[in-house]
């Protein structure tokens, strides 16, 4: 199987600045990587994910890039906003829809 | 449109007690997901269904069974609760495609085994 691990657990920043929460995985045949957002007391929702043929994504404040090579990947979080204070995961995903997760970032944004 | 539905959304059970938790999703997907989520263990895979009428084992099986009679329905149960199945646990589904793509989550079960 795939072993997903995630760095750092939790993470602290202030209102306006960047978050990086960083994934790495062990099987090259992983070919997508979802991050999911999960507010509390609610199930994970997608934010933002990339597939293993692009480098990098962006969806306004969110931004993924993907090395392949090395086999990590990571979460890019702009001008932060209390609204963002969740608990992030990252995914790899083998053939056949194959979920597995990292362990979680708890992120808070400080106002 | 609901997306995908858990019930119940929280229980209390005896140790040795049963239960059945229900998945069921509008969105004709294929593949269905029961996970737990643990602190500090982020969301392990229980069961997993590629098609109405069949299941496989995730990555912590025992102690649960599955069935997928129907394709909108996923079922968990606990035949015999112990402590340790103290979670959250979590349905998700997923549709067949060429590429792997999005999984979409219920809104979870809190089960307390005492």
């Amino acid at each position: 199987g795939e072993n997903v691990e995630q760095h750092p657990s939790t993470l602290s920043v202030q209102e306006g600045d960047s978050a990086v929460i960083k994934c790495t995985y062990s099987d090259s045949a992983s070919n997508y990587f979802p991050w999911y957002k999960q507010e509390l007391g609610k199930g994970p929702q997608l934010i933002i994910d990339i597939r293993s043929n692009v480098g990098e994504k962006k969806d306004q404040r969110i931004a993924v890039t993907l090395n392949k090579t090395a086999k990590h990947f990571s979460l890019h979080i702009t001008e932060t906003q209390p609204e963002d204070s969740a608990v992030y995961f990252c995914a790899a995903t083998l053939s056949g829809n194959q979920f597995y997760f990292g362990t979680g970032t708890s992120l808070t944004v400080i106002p | 449109n609901a997306g995908v539905t858990q019930t119940p959304k929280f229980r209390v059970l005896k140790t040795g007690q049963s239960m059945t938790l229900l998945c069921a999703q509008d969105m004709n997907h294929e593949y269905m997901y029961w996970y737990r989520q643990d602190p500090g263990m982020g969301l392990r895979l229980i069961h997993y269904s590629v098609g109405e009428g069949t299941t496989a084992k995730g990555e912590v099986p025992d102690g649960y069974n599955v069935s997928r009679l129907k394709k909108q329905n996923f079922l968990l149960g606990l035949e015999s609760a112990a402590p340790s199945q103290t979670s959250v646990y979590f349905c998700a589904s997923s549709p067949w495609g060429q590429q792997n793509t999005e999984a979409f989550f219920g809104q979870g079960t809190r089960l307390t085994v005492v």
